[in-house]
């Protein structure tokens, strides 16, 4: 059972475009949300991460908005650019720490 | 503060033989992880350590899949036989226990082709 669903699997967007990554989840036991970046060859690296007491996070260019009610939470690349190009996971934690990833997002930044 | 390490970085073997994969956590770190990354998804966990205990593997095929880790640092995860659906990434991830500390971090993985 896929708790996490993630949308779109792909995104092309121009540079200094917004970058829109969608996530919705089903077991409300999940009590932690964190985004991951993933390089081709490399392992995932938390890029900023939500709890659900909390509507919205920024770090920088990047944004997590969290709708509780909804089941759902975004993350939002603000002027996107090509060093951005990565897979992105979201992903959902539960008292026990275990991470429930959704399916990625492969994110093009276009010159 | 030295990352997640792993080996090797890149495995191939033929179906039914044996492999075995090493991951040495951040310093410090009681919480480890192995997860399965299937070629366009997601990692999936298959087994957390708390120290050197098993805390969930659930999702380990027990049947040819074994993992431990002696003296709650190092760990070793072996497929024996390995199938060609075992082709994939295998992840390392390790965490601190401290209070509120749930990020967790991720070493470069193992590349396994199952041939």
């Amino acid at each position: 059972q896929q708790q996490v669903k993630q949308s779109p699997q792909s995104l092309i967007v121009q540079k200094g475009g917004i970058s829109i990554i969608n996530c919705a989840y089903e077991n409300t036991a999940f009590d932690y949300f964190p985004w991951y970046q993933q390089f081709p060859g490399k392992g995932p690296a938390l890029l900023i991460a939500i709890r659900p007491d909390v509507s919205e996070k920024k770090e920088g260019r990047f944004t997590i908005s969290f709708n509780k009610s909804a089941k759902q939470f975004s993350l939002h690349i603000m002027d996107s650019q090509p060093g951005d190009s990565a897979t992105y996971f979201c992903a959902a934690m539960s008292a026990g720490n275990m991470l429930t990833f959704g399916g990625g997002t492969r994110l093009m930044v276009k010159p | 503060e030295a990352g997640v390490a792993q080996s090797p970085r890149y495995k191939i073997i033929e179906k039914r033989q044996s492999v075995a994969f090493w991951c040495n956590p951040i310093s410090g770190h009681a919480t480890l992880y192995w997860y399965q990354q299937i070629l366009g998804q997601g990692p999936k966990l298959l087994i957390q350590f708390q120290n050197n205990g098993v805390v969930d593997d659930s999702q380990l095929p027990k049947d040819r899949f074994s993992a431990e880790r002696l003296k709650g640092v190092d760990s070793t995860l072996k497929i024996q036989p390995a199938k060609l659906e075992d082709s994939a990434v295998y992840l390392c991830a390790s965490s601190s226990s401290g209070q509120g500390r749930r990020e967790q971090y991720f070493g470069p993985g193992t590349r396994l082709t199952v041939t």
